[in-house]
């Protein structure tokens, strides 16, 4: 069975700090792999996608996410973050006809 | 273009009682999939549907059961409500099967008295 791990439940940062969110991975094939996100009272909605080709992947909002197959990781990253990044982030992983999703990391934006 | 919608957005139920909860997906989408998340954690795959079968289960009892119609909307049934279904359910509709990019709804928010 597959299963997502990130590792930070909750990360506090000031506005222009880098983010990176960490995401690993198990699964025995070949993986889709997302982030989404969900701001303050809204619905879950995809921040980036990687199905295959370059392992650099570039979302909405100037968010992007790195595959390292090595390493079985999907890291998010964002060099200079703003108060509305504030929102809680899913790494997921499709496989076996379904989607997996890690427990979330809450990102707190502080001005 | 209207998104993914969910009736009921809010319910209580005793335990004991059954529930259906309905999503209407993108025009379009002829995938749907329900999730179970609870507070504190990532959204469970419950079941997928696609062009109106089953193409996937998660972990669940069969108290919970789900079907598609021909106009690709779908109902989840629970049956037999425990405290532990109390929880928000999430449905995400695919424009296709078989790449896991998915469009949520709001959700249906149960409590289980």
């Amino acid at each position: 069975a597959q299963s997502v791990s990130q590792h930070n439940h909750h990360v506090i940062l000031s506005e222009a700090a880098s983010l990176e969110l960490g995401c690993n991975y198990s699964y025995g094939g070949t993986v889709n792999l997302f982030w989404y996100v969900q701001y303050p009272g809204q619905h879950l909605q995809l921040l980036l996608k990687y199905f295959s080709g370059d392992p650099l992947v570039k979302g909405i909002k100037g968010f992007e996410a790195e595959f390292i197959k090595s390493k079985f990781s999907f890291n998010l990253r964002k060099p200079s973050v703003q108060w509305s990044d504030t929102a809680e982030y899913f790494c997921a992983v499709f496989g076996y006809q379904k989607v997996t999703f890690g427990t979330g990391t809450k990102l707190q934006v502080i001005p | 273009d209207a998104g993914v919608t969910q009736s009921p957005t809010h319910l209580i139920k005793t335990r004991g009682q059954q529930v259906t909860l309905r999503c209407s997906p993108i025009s379009g989408h002829k995938s749907v999939s329900w999730y179970q998340q609870v507070l504190g954690q990532g959204p469970q795959f419950i079941f997928q549907y696609y062009e109106k079968e089953e193409r996937g289960r998660g972990n669940f009892p069969d108290r919970f059961s789900a079907r598609q119609f021909p106009n690709y909307s779908s109902e989840l049934n629970v049956n037999a409500l425990l405290l532990g279904d109390s929880a928000l359910y999430l449905c995400a509709s695919s424009p296709r099967s078989g790449t896991g990019e998915l469009f949520f709804g709001e959700g249906s928010r149960l409590t289980v008295l």
